[in-house]
């Protein structure tokens, strides 16, 4: 079984500063890893993906995580936060094969504040 | 690309009623997801199609929920004696064939809300 903890549910930053969105998983095999961003009254979009290969992981807008295998961890960042950065994001997990495959197992989300 | 599409993108009814929602995936996705997401929480796995084979489906979807695909392109959510916990937005998703790494595409989802 897989599951995500995404940590804070609402966080804040300034125009300009460091974004840094926490994720960790737990899966029993070799997970696949998502980010998805999801502006109010619309639909999810990918922002990034972990499958294979290298670890650090380049997405849309400027953001990138870092697959640790040994701090179950997949968190996200940018440098500089931008006002249209504001939105939720969810971290998901899918194992790689075998049971549940197909089925992503998302956090709870995390409310992305930008304040001018 | 059109993107998914989904119809209606509200839906308000009356407890007791059956609704149905509509999922248009993006040409050339054999596969076909449908989440479900409450206020304040991430979306949660409903069902799962490869092209007209429901493949899987979650402990979520009770008696009263019914989903179809039946030629391999759109598909129905019929959720029938509607109650006040199925207030959610549902939401439907497609992917290409291939690995469990392939990206799958979200629509912008069916918000219901029964009264």
């Amino acid at each position: 079984a897989q599951s995500v903890t995404q940590l804070g549910s609402h966080v804040s930053v300034s125009e300009g500063a460091l974004v840094l969105l926490r994720c960790n998983y737990s899966s029993s095999v070799p997970p696949y890893l998502f980010w998805y961003v999801q502006y109010p009254n619309q639909g999810l979009q990918l922002l990034l993906k972990y499958t294979t290969g290298a670890t650090l992981v380049k997405g849309i807008n400027g953001f990138e995580a870092e697959f640790k295998k040994s701090e179950t961890s997949f968190h996200l960042t940018k440098p500089s936060a931008h006002m249209s950065d504001a939105a939720e994001y969810f971290c998901a997990v899918t194992p790689y094969s075998g049971a549940g495959s197909y089925q992503l197992t998302f956090g709870k989300g995390t409310k992305l504040s930008v304040i001018p | 690309d059109t993107g998914v599409s989904q119809d209606p993108r509200h839906k308000i009814t009356k407890r007791g009623q059956n609704v149905t929602f509509r999922c248009d995936p993006i040409s050339e996705h054999n596969r076909l997801y449908w989440y479900r997401q409450t206020l304040g929480q991430g979306p949660e796995f409903l069902t799962y199609f490869q092209n007209e084979a429901q493949l899987e489906k979650s402990r979520l979807l009770s008696d009263r929920f019914s989903a179809e695909r039946p030629k391999g392109s759109f598909s129905t959510l019929e959720i029938q004696r509607t109650e006040q916990g199925d207030s959610a937005m549902y939401l439907c998703a497609s992917s290409l064939p291939g690995g469990s790494g392939n990206t799958i595409y979200f629509g912008e989802g069916s918000w219901l809300t029964v009264v």
